[in-house]
């Protein structure tokens, strides 16, 4: 397809245990951003990365966090030693960055919504 | 760090009535941006205006940004009910820096 995929669609995991949350971004897109969505909030900046540049995670809410981008496209965000605060919608957005990058809109996934039992 | 907070938290309209929502920041900016979220989904961007821009429309929609009162307001006219979802602000000060989001407007379009 031609937009944001994020997988799995919903994870339901018990507390404690790891999971990993996949972000497929737009072929050619080299910005990619992870945003947290608790019920009825706004976004809460997580991670970004641009193309070859160290990644921005002064999001991250603690060390359990931690993000990669593997060959510039997938990313995965992993979460360890779930709580159950970590319940929320996990959504991923690409943008093109070239010149003038900075007003490039960013295109979402539809989220990955974690439960955290 | 930044962040745009938009102004009614919720709003319910009839339909074919004009929508307001408003956007206030705290630092400079280098554009703002206006995003919609239908429930369960990704957000949508609508609309982007630069820090030297005062008005932008787009169909239906018509931003405005006023960078001396740090605010931007976003209009629907002739709202429908298809415009009922959550829309968003958000706001970029520098090309590297992410872009931070407000915590949103719930619009409600009764038919």
């Amino acid at each position: 397809g031609a937009g944001v995929s994020q997988s799995p669609s919903n994870k339901v995991t018990e507390k404690g245990k790891d999971v990993e949350l996949r972000c497929d971004p737009i072929s050619g897109h080299t910005a990619l951003y992870w945003y947290r969505q608790s019920l009825g909030q706004g976004l809460e900046f997580l991670i970004y990365f641009q193309g070859n540049s160290a990644p921005d995670k002064s999001g991250l809410p603690s060390d359990r966090f931690s993000a990669e981008r593997t060959g510039g496209s997938v990313s995965t965000l992993t979460i360890q030693r779930t709580q159950q605060e970590d319940s929320a919608v996990y959504l991923c957005a690409s943008s093109l960055v070239g010149t003038g990058s900075y007003n490039s809109p960013l295109h979402f996934g539809n989220g990955t919504r974690l439960t955290v039992t | 760090s930044q962040q745009g907070e938009e102004d009614p938290q919720a709003l319910s309209i009839q339909e074919g009535e004009n929508a307001t929502m408003n956007c206030s920041y705290k630092t400079s900016i280098n554009n703002l941006q206006w995003y919609r979220q239908n429930s369960g989904r990704g957000l949508v961007h609508l609309i982007l205006i630069r820090s030297n821009e005062r008005e932008k429309h787009s169909g239906r929609l018509r931003v405005t940004l006023d960078t001396s009162k740090k605010s931007s307001s976003l209009l629907i006219t002739a709202s429908r009910a298809a415009d009922t979802a959550s829309y968003f602000c958000a706001t970029r000060n520098s090309g590297n820096t992410p872009l931070v989001f407000g915590k949103g407007t719930r619009l409600s379009v009764i038919a």
